[in-house]
């Protein structure tokens, strides 16, 4: 079956450090990832939308000097939470698209 | 931009009572999904229709697409549907860029 895969699980980063979470489509090649964030009494928000051969594409309130992503094939994508502060806190999930999308368990990053 | 608005945002029920959870959109959606969080925060996807009623197992998703709403609904629930249920929307047919409502925590009582 299709399966996503995040990695880590869960992690803790001291403030101003950076943060790489990982993704991976297994059984299914991934057209596009999409990465949310779901911060503390909040609903789940796109972050950046990364289709094969174009570009990512970026949310308002969200960059690419903030949070890098990397998708250099259908089934794996990274993206880095540079200088990482309290407000970067929360769950992050990938979401990878065949002809439906599939979403890992999500990263939960703490920020001390 | 678009919204999803989710009611109630907290709905408690008898152990073998129907629960109904509702969903408003402010976009003509070509998708609405409805997806489960468990406490750990992992998503399932529940029940994904753009239109029409669609069923599996004991959930029953309703999509009125002019009317801009959507429904999900639980029968006879039982203690281990607890938890929360969100509603997403697509405004783009094959996109993934889906905006999410707040969420209905949904308690079964025994």
């Amino acid at each position: 079956g299709a399966l996503v895969y995040q990695y880590p699980r869960r992690t803790i980063c001291k403030s101003g450090t950076s943060m790489r979470m990982e993704c991976q489509a297994v059984g299914f090649q991934a057209t596009s990832v999409a990465w949310y964030r779901q911060s503390p009494q909040k609903t789940f928000e796109l972050i950046a939308l990364s289709t094969v051969n174009s570009a990512i594409k970026y949310e308002q309130n969200f960059t690419q000097e903030k949070f890098p992503i990397s998708h250099p094939n259908l089934s794996f994508s990274s993206m880095t939470v540079l200088n990482a502060y309290l407000e970067d806190r929360g769950l992050y999930l990938c979401g990878a698209r065949d002809l439906e999308v599939f979403f890992g368990k999500g990263t939960r990053l703490t920020v001390v | 931009g678009q919204q999803v608005q989710q009611s109630p945002a907290s709905l408690v029920l008898q152990e073998g009572e129907n629960a109904e959870l509702q969903c408003n959109f402010s976009s003509t959606a070509t998708r609405l999904q409805w997806f489960y969080q468990r406490p750990g925060g992992s998503l399932v996807s529940l029940l994904s229709n753009p239109s029409g009623t669609k069923h599996t197992g004991r959930l029953t998703s309703t999509t009125v697409t002019k009317e801009r709403r959507g429904s999900l609904h639980i029968s006879s629930s039982q203690i281990t549907d607890s938890g929360t249920y969100l509603c997403a929307m697509g405004v783009t047919e094959g996109a993934d860029r889906l905006t999410f409502g707040k969420g209905t925590q949904l308690i079964i009582q025994p």
